[in-house]
């Protein structure tokens, strides 16, 4: 199995302009999770899917940001309009709904910066 | 308001010496904890877990002790070995399957 799969890898975007981040899951998984992570507060879940349904976004920081699942093998995360504080890197993971925890298998991570 | 907290962003140790990472929660209805690791340019791998009944896990080299008393957790690595460096994220379980992560400490294993 290719593991879970995020594109870009790297994006540098300027203050205002709309960015989009993707990510295939490894197929059976019936969990997504978006996570930020920066150095101040680590890894923040964003928001998180089961079934492609959205379960929990409190995480989301403001309405700028969206996310959607619009079939078990590909979601988006989606940033308008982007600002530098949204500088950071971003991991999609999947997971199956039988054990907990140790099953979230994290994408390599798209590493943002907000000129 | 950080529920898991990692105070130490850094930790420098010697080959073949125990590291020793530590991790603290606030949240008591947290009931599983687990650390993942993760190298530059990847993302987390899943290290090692622990019940909230249990107070030790052991794995190979790696063990996690759990305090709930204390609401501290810690990871020990012995013997450490070069390829260790990296960084070590401690979490816990919210809920089926929300984790929380700490904000990670940057482990370096000196030869």
């Amino acid at each position: 199995d290719a593991g879970v799969i995020q594109s870009p890898r790297h994006e540098v975007t300027e203050m205002g302009q709309e960015v989009t981040l993707r990510c295939k899951p490894i197929s059976g998984h019936d969990y997504l999770f978006w996570y930020r992570q920066t150095m101040m507060r680590g890894l923040e879940l964003l928001i998180y899917f089961n079934n492609n349904v959205p379960i929990d976004d409190s995480g989301m920081p403001e309405d700028r940001f969206s996310a959607k699942m619009p079939n078990a093998s590909f979601s988006t995360l989606k940033i308008q309009p982007s600002e530098p504080r949204d500088s950071a890197v971003y991991f999609c993971a999947s997971s199956h709904a039988t054990r907990i925890g140790e099953t979230q298998y994290f994408g390599p991570g798209t590493r943002l910066l907000v000129l | 308001d950080q529920q898991v907290k990692q105070n130490s962003p850094s930790l420098s140790v010697q080959e073949g010496r125990i590291s020793i990472l530590n991790c603290d929660y606030t949240n008591s209805m947290f009931d599983y904890f687990l650390w993942y690791k993760k190298y530059p340019a990847e993302g987390p791998t899943f290290l090692i877990s622990i019940s909230s009944i249990k107070d030790k896990n052991e794995d190979g080299r790696f063990t996690v002790f759990l305090n709930k008393s204390a609401k501290h957790l810690s990871l020990h690595i012995v013997p450490s070995q070069p390829g260790d460096s990296a960084v070590y994220f401690c979490a816990a379980i919210q809920g089926a399957q929300k984790l929380v992560f700490g904000q990670g400490t940057r482990l370096t294993i000196n030869p």
